[in-house]
């Protein structure tokens, strides 16, 4: 079975730029997570998608965060304009449901200069 | 909300001795309690979970423990093996809904050979 995935796996930008992120989950999976983690620390939830519906968007800064899941299945997260401080890597992982196992893809590091 | 503090930050350990990996958490509400581990350049992964009505489980030679009352609980890698060198997350929360899960900040494990 494969396992979430994402690309691109690295992407340097200028602050100021946008950037988008894209993430495929494991075929079958309706719940689909963005985290953003910064380097020394745990995973922090930005956005939850049950479907294509929104579960949880309370952590996810919306004056320059946007993510979208339109058809149930892919998701894209988008940055504009990036700041130096959202340098990190972006975790896609999804799930059977909302209290399943989560399963993570490898990430996007991102790095603002 | 819930808060989970982790410890140690780093641990190195020699190849075969054990490894103890302590965590904290904040919301007596919390009732389940995953570790992950994270190798370089890949996602997370679900290691052992515990419930808050189980003290202990075992999976070959990882142990997870739980004190509810002094709200800490604990890994323990036993016998421990060079592929075991990684980062590991613990994490907790009060429902079993994956978008109120609090990470900590992560604890990074070298074993030598």
């Amino acid at each position: 079975e494969a396992g979430v995935a994402q690309s691109p796996r690295y992407k340097i930008i200028e602050k100021r730029q946008s950037v988008a992120f894209w993430c495929n989950p494991i075929s079958g999976h309706a719940t689909l997570y963005w985290y953003q983690q910064i380097l020394g620390q745990g995973p922090k939830l930005l956005i939850q998608f049950q479907n294509n519906g929104v579960v949880d968007d309370s952590q996810l800064p919306k004056d320059r965060f946007s993510a979208e899941r339109l058809k149930g299945v892919d998701s894209t997260l988008k940055i504009q304009p990036a700041k130096l401080e959202d340098s990190a890597v972006y975790l896609c992982a999804s799930s059977a449901g909302l209290v399943n196992e989560q399963f993570f893809g490898p990430g996007t590091r991102l790095t603002v200069l | 909300g819930e808060n989970v503090e982790q410890h140690p930050s780093t641990l190195s350990v020699q190849e075969g001795d054990s490894a103890v990996i302590k965590c904290t958490y904040s919301d007596s509400a919390s009732n389940y309690f995953p570790w992950y581990k994270q190798e370089l350049g890949k996602g997370p992964q679900l290691i052992i979970d515990i419930r808050s009505n189980v003290g202990e489980k075992k999976d070959q030679r990882i142990a997870v423990t739980l004190n509810k009352t002094a709200k800490h609980f604990s890994l323990h890698i036993t016998e421990t093996q060079p592929e075991d060198s990684a980062v590991y997350f613990c994490a907790a929360t009060p429902t079993y809904n994956n978008n109120d899960m609090r990470f900590g900040a992560g604890t990074r494990l070298t074993v030598k050979p």
